[in-house]
């Protein structure tokens, strides 16, 4: 199974929102609301911002926001901040296993 | 506080195999399912598999790329789980990392900070 679809850079002046995109098939992303978003600073490991498609851990702040529809979702950074440049990865349940995106490097201008 | 540390990693020939630890605290280690992420340098997220919980079976599933080279195990009795890799080739150095599996979400949740491993002669 082929990784879901990422571009591979966005970026958006502070304050400003970005959208991030990440688009599966009707097996993984379409077929179940199992779709998480990862934050990676370099260097560091992943952190979770977004599971079950829209739902944000304790401690993840409201900005990062979490949609879905068919086979494509979407990670939403409003009001950008600098330390939010990084990469981001999405992942999708895909029966007994787990795909992740390419990654998209967001940066902050 | 929900803890992972991974060891083990560290230069290793090709064909040769490496076999990961990592050490799980501040969580009921008995009822989680597990799962192992790796990711070659400079590239993204590859999921490798995972372990389900003893009460759910404790069987396991891999991803396809590395069926067939692949155990993920766990002792519950030391919260440990373990990745053994066997074949290496050049292209499975990288880093890896244990993450607590959140089968209510389907997705890699809690994760340690990763132990590298580099594969070459």
């Amino acid at each position: 199974q082929s990784a879901l679809t990422q571009p591979p850079s966005a970026s958006g002046s502070p304050g400003q929102s970005v959208t991030i995109s990440c688009t599966g098939t009707s097996s993984d992303v379409g077929r179940y609301n199992f779709v998480s978003w990862y934050q990676q600073h370099p260097g560091k490991a992943p952190k979770v911002l977004i599971y079950g498609v829209s739902e944000r851990p304790s401690g993840v702040p409201g900005r990062f926001s979490g949609s879905k529809a068919a086979n494509t979702a979407s990670l939403t950074v409003s009001g950008l901040q600098a330390e939010d440049e990084a990469d981001y990865y999405c992942s999708s349940y895909a029966g007994q296993k787990v795909i992740f995106g390419g990654g998209t490097k967001l940066t902050v201008l | 506080e929900v803890q992972l540390v991974e060891s083990g990693g560290g230069l290793v020939k090709p064909g040769g195999s490496l076999r990961l630890s990592c050490a799980a605290s501040g969580f009921t280690f008995t009822n989680a399912w597990m799962s192992w992420v790796r990711q070659a340098p400079g590239r993204g997220l590859e999921w490798i598999g995972r372990v389900l919980s003893k009460t759910h079976g404790g069987t396991t599933d891999y991803a396809a790329a590395v069926t067939g080279r692949v155990t993920i195990s766990r002792d519950d009795s030391t919260d440990t789980v373990y990745l053994q890799l066997n074949s290496l080739r050049t292209e499975d150095t990288g880093v890896y990392y244990c993450s607590i599996y959140d089968f209510t979400s389907g997705s890699p949740q809690h994760w340690g900070q990763g132990t590298l491993v580099t594969v070459s002669s």
